[in-house]
């Protein structure tokens, strides 16, 4: 099977530019997320969505990120105004479904950015 | 709140010494427990699991226990090579959010 397909894969912009990413999960998956990692760090979940529904974006920073998955396949990814502290690398990850028995997540290869 | 702790790194070996990646979690309910490999220019990618007390999970020579008396998933292996030279993650997620939690990560190098 193809795996998540994540573009761009490396970004670099300037402080208070805007930025999107886009993510096309592993066909048939129904679970997408949007993880945030920070150099040295593990992800940090941004946002997961169910189908076209969020399921938790309660560390989502609202001022400044939205993310849509508005036919319940592709997801985008927006920063606007980026600021330094957002320099990371964007996951994107998918799964079958939430079930009793959590599926393991697929992961893209990310978006790397910079903001300088 | 569920959380993961990983053993600080990097982890340095000779090839083929005896690896261990020490993981302690703390969750609500009962987990699902997890070990990712990210290497270099890579996405992470699933390295095994374990869903209830007990098991053992496996895969590639690397093996992990979930210890529900220890809330611990040592992640494991006999004797590594340098293909194995990786970032390890272990991860969580449980039965109440299913919101997979993940630690910081281990860097393993292994030297020929």
């Amino acid at each position: 099977e193809a795996g998540v397909a994540q573009s761009p894969r490396y970004k670099i912009i300037e402080k208070r530019q805007s930025v999107a990413f886009w993510c096309n999960p592993i066909s048939g998956h129904a679970t997408l997320y949007w993880y945030q990692q920070i150099l040295g760090q593990g992800p940090k979940l941004l946002i997961q969505f169910q189908n076209n529904g969020v399921v938790d974006d309660s560390q989502l920073p609202k001022d400044r990120f939205s993310a849509e998955r508005l036919k319940g396949v592709d997801s985008t990814l927006k920063i606007q105004p980026a600021k330094l502290e957002d320099s990371a690398v964007y996951l994107c990850a998918s799964s079958r479904q939430i079930s009793d028995d959590p599926s393991p997540l697929h992961f893209g290869n990310g978006t790397r950015l910079t903001v300088t | 709140g569920n959380s993961v702790t990983q053993m600080e790194g990097p982890v340095t070996l000779s090839e083929e010494a005896f690896l261990t990646i020490n993981c302690t979690y703390t969750a609500t309910g009962y987990p699902s427990l997890f070990w990712y490999v990210q290497y270099p220019g890579e996405g992470l990618q699933l390295l095994l699991k374990a869903t209830k007390a007990d098991d053992k999970g496996s895969n590639k020579g690397f093996e992990a226990t979930y210890r529900k008396e220890t809330t611990s998933f040592h992640l494991e292996k006999g004797s590594v090579q340098v293909s194995d030279s990786a970032v390890y993650f272990c991860a969580l997620s449980d039965g109440g959010s299913y919101i997979p939690t993940f630690g910081r990560g281990t860097s393993l190098i292994v030297h020929p």
